[in-house]
């Protein structure tokens, strides 16, 4: 299996909502990555995990929360979000000694109200 | 801001012209990658090129990197319409996982 998986594919939300989105991946690759995209520009990294451990923080509001549970799944939890905030999110695994080789997946395209 | 530049911008071009593409980035590299994204979608790994490396192959696509000018360029032979997309450069640094996008360059591809 080499696709990275990403739910939801569309998410709308308010700004007092919780929600969660999700990214998992069957490669044995023990790097995941958040990235979040603008319209017309490129991916702005977010959070990496590395062995399941958080090893970059991108300086992110703390309203975005990422969480590794295992070595295949990836979340990152929402929590008063800001319209400015709409934008795709996109998940991306690679296997350590790939040289960042990243598999991305569809992302999620999420707009605040 | 940590991106590279990429340049042209915008790019069009006839089917079965060649489109070329550069990158600048700022640091020193492990290696450089290309990317590819079709609208709105996720990116897809194209080619990467070692920062040891000078020019790589990979089908119609071919990569260059000059460390010493700490710029690469992606060449896109006999373009068809079907390669009409975004193309991302991304500088990855050595020791690490952190790998920064340049500005990318959107590609049209007229048939």
């Amino acid at each position: 299996d080499t696709e990275v998986t990403q739910t939801p594919k569309h998410l709308v939300m308010g700004m007092t909502n919780k929600k969660s989105l999700k990214c998992e991946q069957h490669m044995g690759h023990r790097a995941m990555y958040w990235y979040k995209q603008k319209a017309k520009k490129p991916p702005e990294l977010m959070f990496v995990y590395s062995y399941e451990k958080l090893s970059i923080n991108e300086s992110v509001p703390s309203r975005f929360s990422p969480e590794c549970p295992n070595s295949s799944l990836l979340n990152l939890h929402l929590h008063a979000l800001q319209p400015e905030d709409s934008a795709l999110y996109l998940c991306a695994s690679t296997g350590v000694g790939m040289g960042n080789e990243q598999f991305f997946g569809p992302g999620t395209r999420l707009t605040v109200l | 801001s940590q991106q590279g530049e990429e340049d042209p911008q915008a790019l069009s071009i006839q089917e079965g012209e060649n489109a070329t593409m550069n990158c600048s980035y700022k640091t020193s590299i492990n290696n450089l990658q290309w990317y590819r994204q079709n609208s709105g979608r996720g990116l897809v790994h194209l080619i990467l090129i070692r920062s040891n490396e000078r020019e790589k192959h990979s089908g119609r696509l071919r990569v260059t990197l000059d460390t010493s000018k700490k710029s690469s360029s992606l060449l896109i032979t006999a373009s068809r319409a079907a390669d009409t997309a975004s193309y991302f450069c991304a500088s990855a640094f050595t020791g690490g996982f952190k790998t920064i996008f340049g500005a990318g360059t959107r590609l049209f591809v007229k048939a």
